[in-house]
């Protein structure tokens, strides 16, 4: 079976600029969460969809939405981006929604804002 | 305002001796605790967890225990191996189904 994957792997962008990632869950993974990764801060909650509506929202700025596709893929879009965005940004898909079922983590795509 | 965190940002065992890697939190409602292992350009993976009706449980070489009254929990890892090398996170589980992440510590186990 195949693991959660991310793409891009690695981005840069400048900033203003605004930027697109996406996650592609385990299939017949219906819910699918959004995490920053910057050093000092650990991993910090955006938002989780579950079967195509944001069910959980963290505390980050309106810059930062996402959405979820019928087939539970997901984007993370982060617009006029500034130089403290630049993090490693995680997804993670689980089964069902969170706190019912294990999270599975992709690889990443790590944003550097310059 | 950080309600789980780990204080130890590194910690380096020996190997076959015991690591023990620590979390505090800070809200009474988290009922369901998980740490998680990450190595570098993956994404984390799940290692244990443990239910605030529990005060242990135990996988192999790995145990969490927690202490609810000092809102406590800690991970051993006994005998340590070097492929244990990682950053775990802590996390807990908020009643709004959040998932709350430490700051993470860095071990190192060394031959």
């Amino acid at each position: 079976k195949a693991g959660v994957t991310q793409t891009p792997r690695y981005l840069i962008k400048t900033r203003g600029q605004q930027v697109t990632l996406s996650c592609s869950p385990i299939s017949g993974h219906r819910s699918v969460s959004w995490y920053q990764q910057t050093p000092g801060q650990g991993l910090q909650f955006l938002f989780e969809y579950f079967s195509e509506t944001q069910r959980n929202k963290g505390n980050f700025p309106g810059r930062f939405s996402g959405r979820q596709f019928s087939n539970s893929r997901s984007e993370m879009n982060v617009s006029t981006l500034e130089l403290g965005d630049s993090a490693l940004y995680l997804c993670a898909s689980s089964l069902d929604r969170t706190g019912v079922s294990e999270q599975f983590f992709g690889p990443g795509t790590r944003l550097t804002v310059l | 305002d950080q309600q789980v965190k780990q204080n130890s940002p590194s910690l380096s065992v020996q190997e076959g001796r015991i690591s023990i890697l620590n979390c505090d939190y800070t809200n009474s409602m988290f009922d369901y605790f998980l740490w998680y292992k990450k190595y570098p350009a993956e994404g984390p993976t799940f290692l244990i967890s443990i239910s605030s009706i529990k005060d242990k449980n135990e996988d192999g070489r790995f145990t969490v225990f927690l202490n609810k009254s000092a809102k406590h929990l800690s991970l051993h890892i006994v005998p340590s191996q070097p492929g244990d090398s990682a950053v775990y996170f802590c996390a807990a589980l908020a009643p709004s189904d959040k998932l709350i992440f430490g700051t993470g510590t860095r071990l190192q186990v060394f031959p």
